[in-house]
């Protein structure tokens, strides 16, 4: 079965812009999570969404925000960007009952620069 | 607060010369502590999940050992194709997507 898509694959984008990324989990998955990845920081949770509600927040700023549809379909969006919001944006998704809870399917990334 | 730490950094190892990925963790009550595979350009790959202390796990090459405190990714006899970056995560809470991940060891293996 198809695996995690997320679009576009690679952006540039100028300081004090904003930015919206999409993710499309496995089909039947109804969890999904935002994660940052930098080299000075690693992999930093954003959020998860579960049946269109925000289930978890991490330590990142307002400007960060996201939504889930009713298809389980996600979007996350970065408002008045900043050099420092560079990074590869990943996108997970989850079955939640019945497997291995943090059995994370990785999509390959929104790779962000900001310029 | 939770924390991982991941040792090394990185990891040279030649075809075939076995060797062991560190992960220690500090944890207030944890859920489960989860290896990942990341290759360059791609989304981290899911290993293995491990509960509790004195667990193990194997696929292929790789072994994962739990204990109270760390948990080791043993590698034996490993191939080229094994150069990646292993990821080490600790669950936050019970039926959540949100992890907690460390820096990784980037394994390379040479022919």
């Amino acid at each position: 079965k198809a695996g995690v898509t997320q679009t576009p694959r690679y952006l540039i984008k100028t300081r004090g812009q904003q930015v919206t990324l999409s993710c499309s989990p496995i089909s039947g998955h109804r969890s999904v999570s935002w994660y940052q990845q930098t080299p000075g920081q690693g992999l930093q949770f954003l959020f998860e969404y579960f049946s269109e509600t925000q289930r978890n927040k991490g330590n990142f700023p307002g400007r960060f925000s996201g939504r889930q549809f009713s298809n389980s379909r996600s979007e996350m969006n970065v408002s008045t960007l900043e050099l420092g919001d560079s990074a590869l944006y990943l996108c997970a998704s989850s079955e939640i009952a019945g497997t291995d809870l943090g059995e994370l399917f990785f999509g390959e990334g929104s790779r962000l620069t900001v310029l | 607060e939770d924390q991982v730490t991941q040792s090394p950094e990185a990891l040279r190892l030649q075809e075939g010369e076995s060797s062991s990925l560190n992960c220690s963790y500090t944890v207030s009550g944890l859920r489960g502590l989860f290896w990942y595979r990341q290759d360059p350009g791609k989304g981290p790959e899911f290993l293995f999940t491990l509960y509790s202390a004195g667990e193990e796990k194997e696929k292929e090459r790789l072994k994962a050992t739990l204990t109270k405190k760390e948990s080791f990714l043993h590698i034996t006899a490993p191939k080229p194709e094994d150069s990646a970056t292993y990821l080490c995560a600790v669950q936050a809470g019970l039926g959540t997507g949100k992890l907690i991940f460390g820096q990784g060891t980037t394994l390379q293996v040479k022919p």
